[in-house]
This record gives structure tokens, C-alpha cells and sequence, in this order.
């Protein structure tokens, strides 16, 4: 149980074009989403929280404009890098939790490359 | 703001050799947990620490929780290649919107 996909592994864009990533839940329902950056040998940066139904709740210095999260199900998010860049060009990982609970289980991440 | 302090940063042990990484965090939190990430990889979640004073064990690794609810750590004994990887200490608030406060990650590299 708990296994959230991720799509695409990977994904090579020009500068200035539009990316999205989606996040399932393939075997729970999750109510909570997470979405997180993560650079070279560094932790897990927490980007924004996503609840089903409702507008996603986005970290200090993440612009909710070029970063749209979209919690349509309860399986599903998607985050969408508007007008990329180089340096948006990172790890994007995704996690999901079982409702009520804190334990996160995690996508196997999204490698974006900006050109 | 609230931070979990881990360390160390990077850890080099022989094969058979123990390791274990630090969590120190600013506040009390509800619980404490641990995830693991292999080289290239994402993290995996090991384990959740929720009493005070706590301690589980799981095979060659064991997972405390502080009286105070404000550290933790994790040990492995007599490292295999397997263990491999980065270690990432994630601790909840109260009141929090089920959002994790990460440690940075211990690195453990096994030495040929």
C-alpha cells in the first residue's frame, strides 16, 4: 500500500514554455498533498500544501503564480512551472498522506531540466 | 522560524562499523520521523516516534525520541552497503497543518 506516482520522471523544456507534473495516489485516498524542491545534496524543500478541494497553501518565497497547484481529486495534484527557467531546473518531488495522518509517502520525483 | 537541526552533515564508516545521526529541534513535537533516500532515489518513510522517551527498533537500526519530545536519533548497527544513503529527520507540530519540519540529512557513505 501507499504508493504515489509521479509523470513524467523526467522532462527537458525550453526557456519561457510551461511544465506541468502530476502526483497520483494509486492505492489511497489522500486528502493532503505535498510538493517539495529539492536541490543537489540538500534536504527537501517544502514548496506548497495541497488540499483536495481547496487552494493550495504555498511557502515563503514560493510564487503561487509561476508554481499552480491543482488538488482536483483526492488522488490527484498537479504542479504546473509557468514560463520556466534555467534556474527553476531542479528535483520536484511530491508526497501524499492518508487522511489524518503525518507520515508522508513520496513519488519517485520529477527531474526538470530548463534549457 | 522552527528548525530541526541534524547532524552530522556527512558520515564515513567502514563496512560493519555503526552509525547515527542527530536531530535537535527549536520546540516540542507531536512526533518524529524518519525517512531514508538512496542515491538517487526518494525518500522512503522508516519510522514514527510519538511518546516521550520512545525508542523502536527495526533490525540493525534503532530510532529514539527524546523526554522532551524535542530530539531524536537513529543508529545502525554494523553498516552494510545496503544502508547507503541519506537519513532525514522530519519532525511534526503542534497544530500544524500535518506539514513536517525536515532535518538537512545525514549522508552515510560506506568506505571501499
Amino acid at each position: 500500500g501507499a504508493v504515489v506516482s509521479q509523470h513524467p520522471s523526467w522532462v527537458i523544456c525550453k526557456s519561457g514554455t510551461s511544465v506541468k507534473i502530476e502526483c497520483r495516489s494509486l492505492d489511497f485516498q489522500a486528502t493532503t498533498m505535498f510538493w517539495y524542491r529539492q536541490f543537489p545534496k540538500q534536504s527537501l524543500m517544502l514548496m506548497a500544501t495541497s488540499n483536495e478541494g481547496s487552494k493550495a497553501t504555498y511557502e515563503q518565497g514560493v510564487e503561487k503564480d509561476k508554481f499552480l497547484i491543482n488538488h482536483a481529486s483526492l488522488t490527484l495534484s498537479t504542479l504546473t512551472v509557468t514560463s520556466a527557467h534555467p534556474e527553476d531546473s531542479s528535483f520536484y518531488i511530491c508526497s501524499a498522506s492518508y487522511p489524518g495522518r503525518s507520515e508522508q509517502f513520496f513519488g519517485p520525483g520529477t527531474r526538470l531540466t530548463v534549457l | 522560524g522552527q528548525q530541526v537541526m541534524q547532524i552530522p552533515q556527512y558520515q564515513h564508516v567502514q563496512e560493519g562499523e555503526d552509525f547515527t545521526t542527530y536531530c535537535n529541534s527549536s520546540t516540542t513535537l507531536s512526533n518524529i520521523q524518519w525517512y531514508k533516500q538512496r542515491p538517487g532515489g526518494h525518500p522512503v518513510f522508516l519510522i514514527q516516534l510519538v511518546k516521550s522517551g520512545e525508542v523502536k527498533k527495526q533490525k540493525r537500526l534503532t530510532f529514539q525520541f527524546g523526554e522532551a519530545k524535542k530530539n531524536s536519533s537513529l543508529h545502525i548497527t554494523a553498516t552494510q552497503t545496503t544502508d547507503v544513503g541519506t537519513y532525514f529527520c522530519a519532525g511534526l507540530l503542534p497544530d500544524s497543518n500535518y506539514q513536517l519540519i525536515w532535518g538537512a540529512g545525514t549522508k552515510l557513505i560506506i568506505k571501499p
